[in-house]
């Protein structure tokens, strides 16, 4: 079955206790983003990564980081987690083009104390 | 810079009643449109999209969206909802003019009443 799928699916830290979300999609397309949902802000995009070692800011970086080795991975990593990042984070691919459809994970929701 | 606004927070409608959720878009060129599905503690799906030819574009589960470069709309309509619409619905773009970035609108909270 073609899917992307998030780990954890739900995950509570504290303050400054790095953590790494894992996406994976199987179905070897080039392209892969991060999302974060807040309550009336929408999606707002924290990286994207067009092919393997290729990776650029979206809208809101900030405190994030995240790496492409390899075209089915896409890691997302807090390093000093941070309350306000405190949200429902969605992981999304598609073939390259920006006409094509996203699909997206199942999301993790994260909760910073 | 490109944005999306969906101007309703939320929507009430009866079981059976026709739905319009509105989306308007900014863009100097023409977008390519799309309109997802969140289901509750699910991520979100295609309904449908635009990027040339027709302006009337059928989707999933009996949605439909209509392209009007005038009014720079796309709104999506579907004519009977189904208690199982209830959910959450994004309006999104992408640029003709390369950027990767797509932006979403805040989205549209659906409620059906039986």
């Amino acid at each position: 079955e073609a899917q992307v799928t998030q780990n954890p699916r739900y995950l509570i830290t504290v303050t400054g206790k790095k953590l790494t979300v894992t996406c994976s999609q199987n179905m070897n397309h080039e392209y892969m983003s991060w999302y974060r949902q807040d309550p009336g802000l929408g999606l707002r995009q924290i990286y994207y990564s067009m092919n393997v070692e290729v990776t650029d800011k979206g809208d809101v970086p900030e405190g994030y980081k995240v790496s492409r080795k390899e075209k089915r991975n896409f890691p997302l990593i807090l390093e000093s987690p941070s309350p306000n990042q405190t949200s429902l984070y969605f992981c999304a691919s598609s073939t390259k083009g920006q006409q094509e459809t996203q699909y997206f994970g199942p999301g993790t929701r994260l909760l910073v104390l | 810079a490109q944005s999306v606004t969906q101007p309703d927070i939320h929507i009430t409608v009866s079981e059976g009643a026709s739905l319009e959720l509105r989306c308007n878009y900014s863009y100097g060129a023409t977008p390519y449109l799309f309109w997802y599905v969140q289901s509750p503690g699910q991520g979100l799906q295609l309904l449908l999209k635009y990027f040339s030819g027709d302006t009337l574009v059928q989707g999933i589960k009996g949605f439909e969206a209509e392209f009007k470069r005038s009014q720079s709309s796309f709104n999506l309509r579907k004519p009977s909802v189904h208690w199982s619409d209830a959910a959450e619905y994004f309006c999104a773009i992408t640029s003709s003019g390369g950027s990767y970035i797509p932006t979403f609108g805040r989205g549209t909270s659906l409620i059906v009443h039986p």
